[in-house]
């Protein structure tokens, strides 16, 4: 059972704005930055979102994250086929000492 | 640019015992967090455990009793052994450095199946 809490699944068209949200609680995300990762099908997740809001050289920013609270999202812009990919978001807990996960969410560009 | 990769058996049996390693190239496994975490297939990411340069570790207290994480810093190394396997085990394992927050580098990931 993951710890953050994200839709199962989400959908766009290229060109639209979609957001995916994360909740968590006061030990997880509410106290610590907020971490997004991409993953694509057989390969290794990929950093996309450090500290709430900051992007790693190399990430479009067409991805924006922001965090309030116990929550936050992930925003992508001008949606492009190549986004379709499963997001993932992660917060170091401080009960649990290590970091949690969402169940992730899978992105459908149709 | 750091580059982990994971070495290890992708076959165990029930009840036996999950060795595997991580070699970090491109950089020095001095500092950072050093971590395992897995993925059963078509499922989401579960933190295994970390270790700290110094040999310091923490795992999740649902996997605690069945793990212990360890650091060769000679070797530029870290690994990972979880006892009693079973078929809830199968997953992918990777690893993975903390940096700042996050977890900058992944390995590729080893594919652990168990069955016998």
């Amino acid at each position: 059972q993951s710890m953050l809490t994200q839709p199962p699944s989400t959908s766009g068209t290229p060109g639209q704005r979609v957001t995916i949200s994360c909740s968590g609680t006061s030990t997880n995300i509410g106290s610590n930055p907020l971490i997004w990762y991409q993953q694509f099908p057989g390969t290794a997740p990929r950093l996309l979102i450090h500290s709430n809001i900051k992007r790693p050289s190399g990430v479009p920013d067409r991805f924006s994250g922001s965090k309030s609270g116990t929550s936050g999202s992930l925003a992508i812009s001008g949606l492009q086929s190549e986004d379709e990919a499963e997001y993932y978001c992660s917060a170091w807990d401080d009960s649990l000492n290590g970091p949690v996960f969402g169940g992730g969410t899978k992105l459908t560009v149709l | 640019q750091v580059q982990l990769q994971e070495s290890g058996p992708g076959l165990v049996k029930p009840s036996e015992t999950l060795s595997l390693t991580c070699t970090v190239s491109g950089g020095s496994i001095h500092s950072y967090y050093w971590s395992w975490i897995r993925q059963p297939p078509g499922k989401g990411l579960e933190w295994v455990g970390y270790v700290y340069f110094t040999g310091s570790t923490n795992s999740n207290p649902s996997l605690k009793s069945r793990v212990t994480i360890s650091v060769d810093r000679s070797k530029n190394q870290f690994s990972l052994q979880l006892t009693s396997m079973s078929a809830a085990d199968t997953a992918i394992y990777y690893c993975a450095g903390y940096s700042s927050g996050s977890y900058s580098w992944w390995g590729r990931g080893a594919l652990v199946t168990v069955s016998s």
